[in-house]
């Protein structure tokens, strides 16, 4: 059973690097979409972006220029890095795997991790 | 930006009721790109749907997704107790990649 586990501070100041790795186990990393999305209190999902192993990331546009996000296959994990954060970065973060690289028509995220609640304030 | 509309925002029912809800889509989009999910309070996202009407694994068969174009519907036959929660539609394509509908609350009425 893949199971993902989010891990990082849950506190970041306003105008610094929010960062967050997810950690892969129970399957290799490798030959998987890897993907983060956010939720704010209260409010719907919001896509942040993709990456896989060996591949170009695809990041939301509303977010580029601040979002960076890498694999490390020896460690089964991937990681999100957000700069110049704002009170309107403030969510639950969720890391899910979605789709297997070069096999079309599996666009949906099939494993979560439980989400991790990150507050950007002073 | 492929924009989804969902509806009703909220859907009050008592259980052993039937569902019908609803998603939109601002472009015609592939029945395979569009998904379902279900979110409950302090719970990730669980995959309920893909490709517009396949079950997930483990996913009860009073659930079932149709539809085609911009108009999608997620069914639950029955209402469960444990059905109470809020409901995602969710598509790929276009850019952002994957985008995701504001939701529908079932709720207990």
């Amino acid at each position: 059973q893949v199971q993902l586990l989010e891990s990082g501070p849950g506190l970041v100041k306003p105008s610094e690097t929010l960062s967050l790795t997810c950690t892969v186990s129970g399957g290799s990393i490798s030959n998987y979409f890897w993907n983060w999305i956010r939720q704010p209190a209260g409010k719907g999902l919001e896509y942040i972006g993709r990456i896989y192993t060996g591949g170009t990331p695809n990041y939301n546009p509303s977010l580029r220029g601040r979002v960076t996000m890498s694999v490390d296959p020896s460690q089964n994990e991937f990681s999100l890095r957000l700069t110049s954060v704002t009170a309107a970065d403030t969510a639950v973060y969720y890391c899910a795997r979605g789709g297997i690289v070069g096999a079309p028509g599996l666009y949906f995220f099939d494993y979560w991790g439980q989400g991790m609640q990150v507050t950007v304030s002073s | 930006e492929i924009v989804l509309t969902q509806s009703p925002g909220t859907l009050s029912l008592s259980p052993g009721e039937g569902a019908t809800l609803s998603c939109r889509t601002s472009q015609s989009v592939s029945n395979s790109y569009l998904a379902w999910y279900q979110q409950k309070p302090g719970q990730a996202p669980r995959l309920l749907v893909y490709g517009t009407s396949n079950r997930a694994a483990g996913v009860p068969d009073r659930f079932s997704g149709s539809g085609s174009g911009t108009d999608f519907t997620l069914t639950i036959s029955r209402l469960e107790p444990e059905d109470f929660a809020v409901y995602y539609c969710q598509q790929y394509g276009g850019s952002p990649l994957f985008t995701f509908g504001p939701g529908t609350k079932v709720d207990i009425k």
